[in-house]
């Protein structure tokens, strides 16, 4: 079984500039989140994506935006960066059906840093 | 996680036994999930509550009060792998994404 794979695994930017996050999800899961967490914080929920199409949104402008392709993996945009920005972000993947619907199986994440 | 209350730090002597509260105040929810974050690791899943009591698995446990918006994580005979931060989420009704909470650090000393 894969698990979640996130790439890149760090990277740096500087503000203004637009940055592309990837993940793939583990085998058999059909949906995908992506997290924000900042250091010494929780993750904070970005949006998430089911059959492709955007399922829930978290409080982020629209400057945040994703997709989700048919092989169910999913890409993370941010555009006009700020510094704020600079933070771990966090794919996670899941199915509603199992023992523990909910269940997120996070990738190592993309550690952004905007400069 | 505005809606979550948990310890920011917390320690403790290898060996020991060790509690973690989360509060929160969300008025209806599947569920609530109890994450393990080594530093600079991804969250890896610890329990599931979904209905009152408690869940034990090995030397964690995990107790839900879905009437006191309370739970709790136990840790025993803590070792010194267990330094990490521990991550409280709910996950609401009708809604596909877990809120964490801001996370409780606990260092585990020899």
């Amino acid at each position: 079984e894969t698990g979640v794979t996130q790439s890149p695994t760090h990277l740096i930017k500087t503000r203004g500039q637009q940055v592309t996050l990837r993940c793939s999800s583990q085998s058999g899961h059909n949906t995908v989140s992506w997290y924000q967490q900042a250091l010494g914080q929780g993750p904070q929920f970005i949006f998430q994506y089911y059959r492709e199409e955007e399922n829930g949104r978290g409080n982020f402008p629209p400057r945040f935006s994703g997709l989700q392709f048919p092989n169910y993996s999913s890409e993370l945009n941010v555009n006009a960066l700020e510094l704020d920005d600079s933070a771990l972000y966090l794919c996670a993947s899941s199915s509603l059906a199992g023992e523990s619907p909910g269940e997120l199986f996070f990738g190592e994440g993309s550690r952004l840093t905007v400069l | 996680g505005q809606n979550i209350d948990q310890p920011t730090e917390m320690t403790a002597t290898e060996g020991a036994i060790v509690q973690i509260n989360c509060t929160y105040q969300t008025s209806g929810f599947n569920g609530l999930f109890w994450y393990q974050q080594h530093a600079g690791e991804a969250p890896t899943f610890l329990s599931y509550n979904v209905l009152d009591g408690l869940e034990e698995k090995g030397r964690f446990s995990s107790f839900l009060s879905r009437s006191k918006g309370y739970s709790y994580l136990l840790l025993k005979e803590l070792q010194m792998k267990d330094s990490a931060s521990y991550l409280c989420a709910e996950f609401p009704y009708n809604t596909d994404k877990l809120i964490f909470g801001t996370g409780t650090r606990l260092q585990v000393f020899p």
